[in-house]
């Protein structure tokens, strides 16, 4: 049973456009999202996060956008730039639970 | 501000041996989780360590076992290794107060080969 999808295994976007990635989730019990960005032979690096009780929160080049009654989440990158090429994984937290649900990742490549 | 680290990095065990592998936790952060991340896919959550007990649990069985340390540091065994159990294991630290826990921090992994 997965709880959190993502359902793009790759996306490649020309550096300076925007990048938007998805993620679908199916338990409405989730109060806590996050967006992390994973390198090769590292471990996850977290970028963003928003509560169930906004819509958007915005951090530099980064927005995550929320629409709770269609349980999607997007992340997006304005502008792109090589640099961000890596693998995307969505998080959702389970209301006020201590784990987080991941998904399968997005790996984004991004052309100079 | 220290990050978190992890060891070893890479590790390669036969079948039925045992493993044991070291988190230390970000400065400033209480609370340690481990997570397995299989080739392609998502990392799964193991369990979680606060206040040197375990916080919860994801779907694995008793063999595999942690430790949390007074500096909060943490430790992951797993008994009686099978194929399966080869992957990338994480640790995660984050700061748990009375409001809850949000951003985990991950360490680099250590990449567990059982051949």
């Amino acid at each position: 049973d997965q709880q959190v999808k993502q359902n793009s295994p790759s996306l490649s976007v020309q550096e300076g456009r925007i990048s938007i990635l998805n993620c679908d989730y199916t338990n409405s019990m989730f109060d806590y999202f996050l967006w992390y960005k994973k390198y090769p032979a590292e471990g996850p690096t977290f970028l963003i996060s928003i509560s169930s009780i906004k819509d958007k929160n915005e951090d530099g080049r980064f927005t995550v956008f929320l629409n709770k009654s269609a349980k999607h989440l997007s992340l997006h990158i304005v502008p792109s730039q090589p640099g961000d090429s890596a693998v995307y994984f969505c998080a959702a937290r389970p209301d006020s639970s201590y784990k987080l649900i991941f998904g399968s990742g997005t790996r984004l490549l991004v052309r100079p | 501000e220290t990050g978190v680290t992890q060891s070893p990095t890479h590790l390669i065990k036969t079948r039925g041996q045992q493993v044991t592998l070291r988190c230390s936790s970000q400065s400033g952060h209480n609370t340690v989780s481990w997570y397995q991340q299989a080739l392609g896919q998502g990392p799964q959550f193991i369990f979680q360590y606060y206040r040197e007990e375990e916080n919860g649990r994801g779907n694995f069985p008793p063999r595999f076992s942690g430790l949390q340390f007074p500096n909060y540091s943490s430790e992951l065994n797993v008994n009686a290794l099978e194929l399966d159990d080869s992957a990338l294991y994480l640790c995660a630290s984050s700061l748990t107060t009375t409001g809850g826990s949000y951003e985990q921090y991950f360490g680099p992994g250590t990449r567990l080969t059982v051949t």
